[in-house]
């Protein structure tokens, strides 16, 4: 039962262009979004998040978008920088079971030079 | 204090042995979150602690499995009678509760070989 899914494994940009990543739920209770980055042998590391109250969260060059009638959310990144190549991971939570996240199964992200 | 740490990063042990590891959260968090992460895949839920107390464990985690925050710091995280299907990383993540946001902030892990 995958409950987050990113349907695409991979993404490669040019550097400089917008980066867009995509992530589906189906679980209509989760009310907490994130993304999460993974560089290789690391841990994953907080990027951005939003609530279910809102439809957009922007962070510098990151932006989130959250559509729950459609129960999908994307990640914009935009300029792509080269250093931002890294395993791009989707989770969500409901803030009242412990916030316990559930996860994609993530998208690499390659940004060209 | 520089984030979740792990410990150890690498671990390889034989069929049927069993191996504990250790996560020390960020020291003001008292959220302390458990997930197991195979190649290809997101990392999955096993279990969480609020302070010492173990509130919520996933049905992956077998009996074969059982994890201890004593006094509600460091936690640790055993397997018994290990098997192959146990490799994985072992992701430790910690949070402060009532802050509004819930991000999680992740050590690097314990990357499993069980041979």
């Amino acid at each position: 039962d995958q409950q987050v899914k990113q349907n695409s494994p991979s993404l490669s940009v040019q550097e400089g262009r917008i980066s867009i990543l995509n992530c589906d739920y189906t679980n209509s209770m989760f009310d907490y979004f994130l993304w999460y980055k993974k560089y290789p042998a690391e841990g994953p590391t907080f990027l951005i998040s939003i609530s279910s109250i809102k439809d957009k969260n922007e962070d510098g060059r990151f932006t989130v978008f959250l559509n729950k009638s459609a129960k999908h959310l994307s990640l914009h990144i935009v300029p792509s920088q080269p250093g931002d190549s890294a395993v791009y991971f989707c989770a969500a939570s409901r803030r009242t079971s412990g916030s316990r996240l559930t996860f994609g199964e993530g998208t690499q992200l390659t940004v060209n030079p | 204090d520089t984030g979740v740490s792990q410990d150890p990063r690498h671990k390889i042990t034989k069929r049927g042995q069993n191996v504990t590891f250790r996560c020390d959260p960020i020291s003001e968090h008292n959220r302390l979150y458990w997930y197991r992460q195979t190649l290809g895949q997101g990392p999955e839920f096993l279990t969480y602690f609020q302070n010492e107390a173990q509130l919520e464990k996933s049905r992956l985690l077998s009996d074969r499995f059982s994890a201890e925050r004593p006094k509600g710091s460091f936690s640790t995280l055993e397997i018994q009678r290990t098997e192959q299907g146990d490799s994985a990383m072992y992701l430790c993540a910690s949070s402060l509760e009532g802050l509004g946001n819930t991000e999680a902030f992740f050590g690097q892990g314990t990357r499993l070989t069980v041979v």
